[in-house]
């Protein structure tokens, strides 16, 4: 089975703190995503990734930056939290299937900026 | 800009109750379209569709693709409080890394 991890689950941080939000993924997938995910805003692509060293924005980048380094971790940080990301993010590896991607995702990671 | 529209965005009904889930698109370059269920954590894979008129089915699940009147439905029969879940429409376009669009997602409530 395909394994998406992300190692925080719920974290609280402080307007202003630097977050770091960290994905491993361990079937060899090629591309990897982060989502935030809030009410009534479905999901939203916030970077991707689709090879080592390789980032492209996605929808909302803005406050946003990634890391991948090597190829089964892919890293979203928060530069500077603020409040208004508050929210579920998700983290993702697609595979071909031979006639389109599926997408697989990480359990979620809920961060609260107080 | 690719846009995926699921209907309704909220449903609620009984338990043994037959729902139809929608979700229609409007992509460039369309390659897949997937339905996923999100509990209270990670979205779990239910079926990719890629061709038109081929019901995929599992369990009490089914899904069809209409790829000239451009939509999808997801069936549940004999609904069960389990299914009470966000189903996600997503579609893939481009072939490439970036070809997801999902859906706001349909918020279904099974009362016992």
């Amino acid at each position: 089975d395909v394994k998406v991890t992300q190692s925080s689950r719920y974290l609280v941080k402080r307007t202003g703190e630097k977050v770091f939000l960290e994905c491993v993924q361990d079937m060899d997938h090629e591309n990897m995503f982060w989502y935030r995910q809030d009410p009534g805003l479905g999901l939203r692509l916030i970077y991707f990734s689709y090879d080592v060293k390789m980032k492209e924005k996605g929808d909302i980048p803005e406050g946003y930056s990634v890391s991948r380094e090597k190829k089964e971790r892919f890293s979203l940080i928060l530069e500077s939290a603020s409040t208004n990301q508050t929210s579920m993010y998700l983290c993702a590896s697609s595979s071909w299937t031979g006639r389109g991607y599926t997408i697989y995702f990480g359990e979620g990671s809920w961060l609260t900026v107080v | 800009e690719d846009k995926v529209v699921q209907s309704p965005l909220s449903l609620v009904v009984h338990e043994g109750d037959t729902v139809t889930l929608n979700c229609s698109y409007e992509v460039t370059n369309f390659r897949s379209l997937l339905w996923y269920k999100q509990e209270k954590k990670a979205p779990t894979f239910l079926f990719m569709l890629t061709s038109s008129g081929i019901e995929k089915k599992s369990g009490r699940l089914s899904s069809i693709l209409d790829k000239k009147e451009l939509f999808s439905i997801l069936n549940i029969t004999a609904t069960q409080t389990g299914d009470s879940a966000v189903y996600l429409c997503a579609v893939g376009s481009g072939g490439g890394a970036d070809g997801l669009t999902f859906g706001k997602g349909t918020h279904l409530i099974i009362q016992p």
